[in-house]
C-alpha cells in the first residue's frame, strides 16, 4: 500500500540552529501534504498545509518563519525548524494522501525533535 | 479551536471489558477517522468511516458515525492489555485536512 516515509525519526539539536525534517511520499505523487506537531501527552495540532510548486498554508498561531516548509517536488516536503529553541522541542508528524484513491490518508512515523 | 471533543480523557478498564470512546465535532466531514498511538511512537490507523456510512466493524473494533448529532464512537470489545494507548478520532474536512479529537488514554489492566 501507500506508504509516506519521514526522516530523521530523532534528531537532537543545539538552540539556535535549525533542522530539517523530509516527508516523502513513496509509490505515490501528492500536491499536498500535511505537518502536525504533538506535545507529550496532548494531540496533533495541524501545523500547515504543504502545496507543491506554491506556499505553504500556515493554520493560525504558527509562526511561518519559524517553520518554513518547501514542496519542491510531488514526493518531497520538507519541514525547516529555524533558530531552534528548547520550547520547539516536540513530536513532528507529515501526512499525504494518495489522490488516485478515497483511502485514508497516510502518516509518516514521525520525528522526535529535542532541542538542548 | 481545532480539536472538537472527545470523551472520556482517559479510561481504565479490565481486561475482557469493553471499552467505548466517542468523539464530536462541529464542521462538516467528509469521513471520520480513528488512530490508535502507543506511547511516543506514530498513528496506527484503524477505521475509516465515511458520512453517508452509519456503522464499520473491524475485529474487535466497530465504529457508529451519527452525522446528524455530529458525533462518532469506538467501541473496543473483549480488550487486552496490548489495546493500551492514546486513541484519536480524526474528521477530513472538504479540504483534505485531517483534524484530530483532543484523545482518549485508555489503560487495560491484566
Amino acid at each position: 500500500g501507500a506508504v509516506v516515509s519521514q526522516h530523521p525519526s530523532w534528531v537532537i539539536c543545539k538552540s539556535g540552529t535549525s533542522v530539517k525534517i523530509e516527508c516523502r511520499s513513496l509509490d505515490f505523487q501528492a500536491t499536498t501534504m500535511f505537518w502536525y506537531r504533538q506535545f507529550p501527552k496532548q494531540s496533533l495540532m495541524l501545523m500547515a498545509t504543504s502545496n507543491e510548486g506554491s506556499k505553504a498554508t500556515y493554520e493560525q498561531g504558527v509562526e511561518k518563519d519559524k517553520f518554513l516548509i518547501n514542496h519542491a517536488s510531488l514526493t518531497l516536503s520538507t519541514l525547516t525548524v529555524t533558530s531552534a529553541h528548547p520550547e520547539d522541542s516536540s513530536f513532528y508528524i507529515c501526512s499525504a494522501r494518495d489522490p488516485r484513491s478515497f483511502t485514508e490518508a497516510f502518516f509518516g512515523q514521525g520525528t522526535r525533535l529535542t532541542v538542548v | 479551536s481545532q480539536q472538537g471533543e472527545e470523551d472520556p480523557q482517559a479510561l481504565s478498564i479490565q481486561e475482557g471489558e469493553n471499552a467505548t470512546m466517542n468523539c464530536s465535532y462541529k464542521t462538516s466531514i467528509n469521513n471520520l477517522q480513528w488512530y490508535r498511538q502507543n506511547s511516543g511512537r506514530g498513528l496506527v490507523h484503524l477505521i475509516l468511516i465515511r458520512s453517508n456510512e452509519r456503522e464499520k466493524h473491524s475485529g474487535r473494533l466497530r465504529v457508529t458515525l451519527d452525522t446528524s448529532k455530529k458525533s462518532s464512537s469506538l467501541l473496543i470489545t473483549a480488550s487486552r492489555a496490548a489495546d493500551t494507548a492514546s486513541y484519536f478520532c480524526a474528521r477530513e474536512t472538504s479540504y483534505d485536512k485531517v483534524i484530530f479529537g483532543p484523545g482518549t488514554s485508555l489503560s487495560v489492566i491484566p
